[in-house]
């Protein structure tokens, strides 16, 4: 059973605060770790797709890290802003019986306070 | 450019009743299809996979089954809905390739009563 990892479940910050959260997956069967943002009432959207031990990827003030030989990534907010307010998920894409299954975790909630 | 769309937005049905969510991509070919649902406080558990008409992975048993009559159509079913199957579904294609990303349809939230 492939199973990933977020941490914190929900975390509340001040407006200009810089924040990071944390995605654990297994080390086997790695293809991609991907990062998306889910708002309210709207559908998950990509922020980035990482494939290389070492990616570093950035998006304004949004970046991410990626460790797949101990089986870790983090995505970093800068100076957090209100519409930055969502549900991050991080989902971990294998290859596995000549198909490619993209599991989830359960997502860090952030809310920022104006 | 491709798109993808799902319906019923939302639906609330007593239990034992039949249950039929559809979604449908345009603009691409041979998607990989899959099937989400986010049950209340958890994340996103991925329910079904298909990689082409009538190719269908199961993740986890279920009351629920999924089918693909045509390359871009992939249906959710039950035949007797459970309490236990009220929740938020999610229909999302992937491109081929390693870089690919999932792009989400509308979501379609099913209240079981």
């Amino acid at each position: 059973i492939l199973n990933v990892e977020q941490s914190p479940q929900s975390l509340h910050v001040q407006e200009g605060d810089s924040t990071n959260f944390t995605c654990s997956f297994p080390s086997s069967n790695f293809y991609a770790l991907h990062w998306y943002r889910w708002e309210t009432a709207k559908s998950p959207e990509a922020l980035f797709v990482m494939t290389l031990n070492g990616d570093e990827k950035k998006k304004g003030r949004i970046s991410a890290t990626l460790n797949t030989k101990e089986g870790y990534s983090y995505l970093y907010i800068k100076g957090s802003q209100p519409e930055d307010s969502a549900t991050y998920l991080c989902a971990f894409k294998a290859l596995m019986d000549s198909s490619y299954k993209l599991i989830f975790g359960s997502g860090t909630r952030l809310l920022v306070r104006p | 450019s491709q798109t993808i769309h799902q319906w019923p937005a939302t639906l609330v049905q007593p239990v034992g009743s039949p249950l039929s969510l559809e979604c449908t991509v345009e603009g691409t070919s041979n998607p990989n299809l899959y099937w989400y649902r986010q049950a209340a406080g958890r994340g996103l558990q991925l329910l079904f996979y298909s990689v082409g008409i009538g190719q269908i992975s199961s993740e986890v048993p279920q009351n629920l089954s999924a089918s693909r009559p045509q390359d871009r159509q992939f249906i959710l079913s039950s035949k007797k809905l459970l309490l236990s199957d009220s929740g938020f579904y999610l229909c999302a294609w992937m491109p081929s390739g390693r870089t690919g990303e999932l792009f989400f349809g509308e979501g379609s939230r099913l209240t079981v009563l």
